[in-house]
């Protein structure tokens, strides 16, 4: 069993849904980091917690660090939010990642 | 401020060769961190340096695979005599401080390995 196991691994939605990803890990952590992954390749860190929740635009994160569970939600979905969504969590100094997330948001 | 910047972005080995991957850090960032992305899999942490350091190299595979942060230069990762398995993306990242602290990406080189 990975450490940190994301659902779903593919989702397809229509433009202006509302998004939910979700990410359990399975060890202590410091912090927890939700990343983008454009089709392109490039990285994108979006957030970094390690309680509670944070936003950014149409995005929010939240954590529970007792259930060890975090998501990360999308609010007015819209083509161009499609990219690979990937949940890191901080372990003695270095990341351990699921295996992220495929989103693609239909117009 | 210019952002992580790895290079090449596209790298072509013959089996044998040596592939040697670039990463220059922001500016004031002292910690680098790279990670291997095999096709159709998740990210791997490798090896974790600073200044002159490596902190954390229990990623690295033992042999063939080396990484260097000089006091002056970008970060050099090594992979000596190339095999098809090394085929891969490797991004670098960047942070000021310790790794619980955000981390920018730079794009990624894709290494392939003919």
């Amino acid at each position: 069993k990975n450490e940190v196991e994301q659902s779903p691994q593919n989702l397809t939605a229509q433009e202006g849904e509302f998004i939910t990803i979700n990410c359990s890990y399975s060890v202590g952590i410091s912090a927890l980091h939700w990343l983008q992954q454009h089709p392109g390749g490039g990285i994108v860190s979006l957030f970094m917690l390690s309680s509670g929740k944070k936003k950014h635009g149409r995005l929010i994160a939240t954590i529970n660090i007792q259930e060890k569970h975090s998501s990360l939600h999308i609010t007015a979905s819209h083509p161009r939010d499609s990219a690979v969504y990937i949940c890191a969590v901080s372990r003695a100094q270095k990341l351990v990642f699921g295996q992220g997330t495929r989103l693609t948001i239909n117009p | 401020n210019a952002g992580v910047m790895q290079n090449p972005r596209h790298l072509v080995r013959r089996r044998g060769q040596e592939a040697r991957l670039r990463c220059s850090p922001m500016k004031g960032h002292s910690h680098v961190y790279w990670y291997r992305q095999l096709p159709e899999e998740g990210l791997k942490f490798m090896v974790y340096l600073q200044k002159e350091n490596i902190i954390d190299e229990s990623g690295m595979p033992k042999e063939r695979f080396s990484a260097e942060f000089p006091k002056e230069g970008p970060s050099i990762l090594r992979i000596q005599q190339v095999v098809r398995g090394d085929s891969a993306a490797y991004f670098c990242a960047s942070s000021p401080g310790a790794a619980n602290e955000k981390l920018f990406f730079g794009s990624g080189t894709q290494l392939s390995v003919l």
